[in-house]
């Protein structure tokens, strides 16, 4: 079973402007990752957020965590067309494993 | 720096046929994991393994066995292929668990089952 669910499932923007995508998770968690991946490709980490935090910045990325509503945000600034791909979110929930939600399919047209 | 290499990146199997995906890191990793990955459901863990010799199922491990025979390679085996396994396979692998530490994936193994 799925722990995140990301929303929306696709999302279509102009380049330049901002993208936003949710994620919902059910149980407690020890942090929460966004991962990308390009198509035909494996995923990369792009940030985690521990469960003590609520907001982290890498670059034009910012994540916030909500764990009361047990929900994520990431905030793509100033969006380019290489930022096309899907994101995912992971939980990490004191296991040695992490869960995927279905991702997010961000098209950003130049 | 080749990270996580996974081999074959293609493959096409006839239902009953067995293989075997490799997958290699070369950053010391402990942690790797084999995922599957299916239209519109994101990555399901199939196993994983926390260190030389070890190996544990994850979420769907039916119809698939792993060995980690050496620190920096994890196989994964289908023993009797069947339509069902048709899916893009991603290995990973992290330092330590998944707490505080982010995974390191692969480009994936494409495989279809006839």
């Amino acid at each position: 079973s799925q722990q995140g669910e990301e929303d929306p499932q696709a999302l279509s923007i102009q380049e330049g402007e901002n993208a936003t995508m949710n994620c919902s998770y059910k149980t407690s968690i020890n942090n929460l990752q966004w991962y990308r991946q390009n198509s035909g490709r494996g995923l990369v980490h792009l940030i985690l957020i521990r469960s003590n935090e609520r907001e982290k910045h890498s670059g034009r990325l910012r994540v916030t965590l909500d764990t009361s509503k047990k929900s994520s945000s990431l905030l793509i600034t100033a969006s380019r067309a290489a930022d096309t791909a899907s994101y995912f979110c992971a939980t990490d929930n004191a296991g040695n494993m992490l869960t995927f939600g279905g991702g997010t399919r961000l098209m950003v047209k130049p | 720096n080749a990270g996580v290499t996974q081999t074959p990146k293609f493959r096409v199997l006839k239902t009953g046929q067995s293989m075997t995906l490799l997958c290699a890191q070369d950053m010391n990793h402990e942690y790797m994991y084999w995922y599957r990955q299916d239209p519109g459901m994101g990555l399901r863990l199939i196993h994983y393994s926390v260190g030389e010799g070890t190996t544990a199922k994850g979420e769907v491990p039916d119809g698939y066995n792993v060995s980690r025979l050496k620190k920096q390679n994890f196989l994964l085996g289908l023993e009797s292929a069947a339509p069902s396994q048709t899916s893009v396979y991603f290995c990973a692998s992290s330092p330590t668990g998944s707490r505080n530490q982010p995974q390191h994936f692969g480009d994936g193994t494409r495989l279809s089952i006839l």
